[in-house]
Formats: structure tokens, sequence, C-alpha cells
């Protein structure tokens, strides 16, 4: 069974550029969550979709975006990027929000 | 005062010896608590998921949580030199609100098993 799958795995950006990472859930997985982990403030949770619908959101600006497609696809956005965006964003997938939640590999943001 | 504690270590102990990993927390109304492992590179991967407290056993891996005391564990026994990594405990409330999807994680501690 495929995991959960997030590209591109490495991305390279200057300040106030925008980007967009994608997530692919374990097949018949509706529940996309999506985290930020960085060696000061570790992992922290940005927001939840369930059926195309963001159910739950975290302490982040509204500069983070996402949505969820109809296969249960899900995307993220980062709009004017900052130094400190710089981060590994990570997705997680499981059948409904509070089941044990898998992780993909994360996404490896860096920004100049 | 962070909801989630976890001594990130470093712990280094030798091949065979028995680890002890801990987390409190504060927020009483977390119920699902799990333990990850990330390697470097790597995306954290699910190795313990328990409801409510009690224990539970899986193969080398013993989860425990004392919801009294607001106290979760995981034991490794005979630890390998592949299971250094890094361990990350998570809490998550009942569906719902501001928990749907919502782990909260502890800083993880970075253990190293050498032979």
């Amino acid at each position: 069974k495929a995991g959960v799958t997030q590209t591109p795995r490495y991305l390279i950006k200057t300040r106030g550029q925008q980007v967009t990472l994608s997530c692919s859930p374990i097949s018949g997985h509706r529940s996309v969550s999506w985290y930020q982990q960085t060696p000061g403030q570790g992992l922290q949770f940005l927001f939840e979709y369930f059926s195309e619908t963001q159910r739950n959101k975290g302490n982040f600006p509204g500069r983070f975006s996402g949505r969820q497609f109809s296969n249960s696809r899900s995307e993220m956005n980062v709009s004017t990027l900052e130094l400190g965006d710089s981060a590994l964003y990570l997705c997680a997938s499981s059948r409904v929000g509070n089941q044990p939640q898998h992780f993909g590999d994360g996404t490896r943001l860096s920004i100049l | 005062q962070k909801e989630v504690e976890q001594d990130p270590g470093p712990l280094s102990v030798p091949e065979g010896a028995i680890v002890s990993l801990n987390c409190t927390y504060s927020n009483s109304a977390f119920q699902y608590f799990m333990w990850y492992r990330q390697y470097s590179r790597k995306g954290p991967e699910l190795l313990m998921y328990t409801y409510s407290s009690g224990n539970k056993e899986d193969g080398r891996f013993t989860a425990q949580v004392d919801k009294s005391s607001k106290y979760i564990s995981l034991f490794i026994r005979d630890s390998q030199p592949s299971d250094s990594a890094t361990y990350l405990c998570a809490m998550s409330g009942d569906a719902g609100g501001t928990s749907y999807g919502k782990l909260t994680f502890g800083q993880g501690t970075i253990l190293t098993v050498h032979p």
C-alpha cells in the first residue's frame, strides 16, 4: 500500500515569492493535516482538511493557505515568503481526523 | 509553558539497554496518545497509538499512559543501533472543534544506541 507522497522534496525560493506544496494521502484516507517542523519550534499544526473543507486551523498567518480536492489530494500555499518560513513541511493523512496519522517525508523549503 | 513537554536529550545508550522516554502534558482534554520515530531526512513514523490510560505492547516497544498524572512513557527493550532516531510524543483530543486533525507534539528526544 503506497504511503503519503509529498512533492517536491526540496525547494529553494527567495523572499517575497510564493510556493505551492502537494500531498497525496494514503488511498482511502480522507483527512489531510499539514505541519511545519523547525529546530526551534518543533512540529506545529497548520491546518486540516476533510472532504474538501478546512475543519481546523493552527496559529499561522493568512499567508499560509491550503485546499483539498475531491480525490483527497491536498495542496498548501505560502505567499510572500519570509526567511522564517524555511522549514520542513509535513503532510499527514488518516481515515478520519482523529485516527492515527501517517506522515509523508516532507518538503524541505529553504528561503534565500 | 508548552502543552507537551519532552526532554530533548540527547540520550546515548549501549546496544541491548532498556530505553525510557517520557512526556508530560497539561491539557486534560487529550485522549489519544502516540509515539513517532523520525530518522534524519524522513517523516515521522507511527510506532504506538493508545487511547486513554493503560499499557500497550508491540514487540520491543511498550507504551504507558497515566492520565491522572498527565504522563506518558515509551519503553524500548533490547535497544538496537537501528533504533537511533528522534522520538516524538504526540497527543490529540476527541474529534471536534479545535481538535480536528490536530496533533500536539513534544520537542522530540534524540536517541543514539551505540554498538
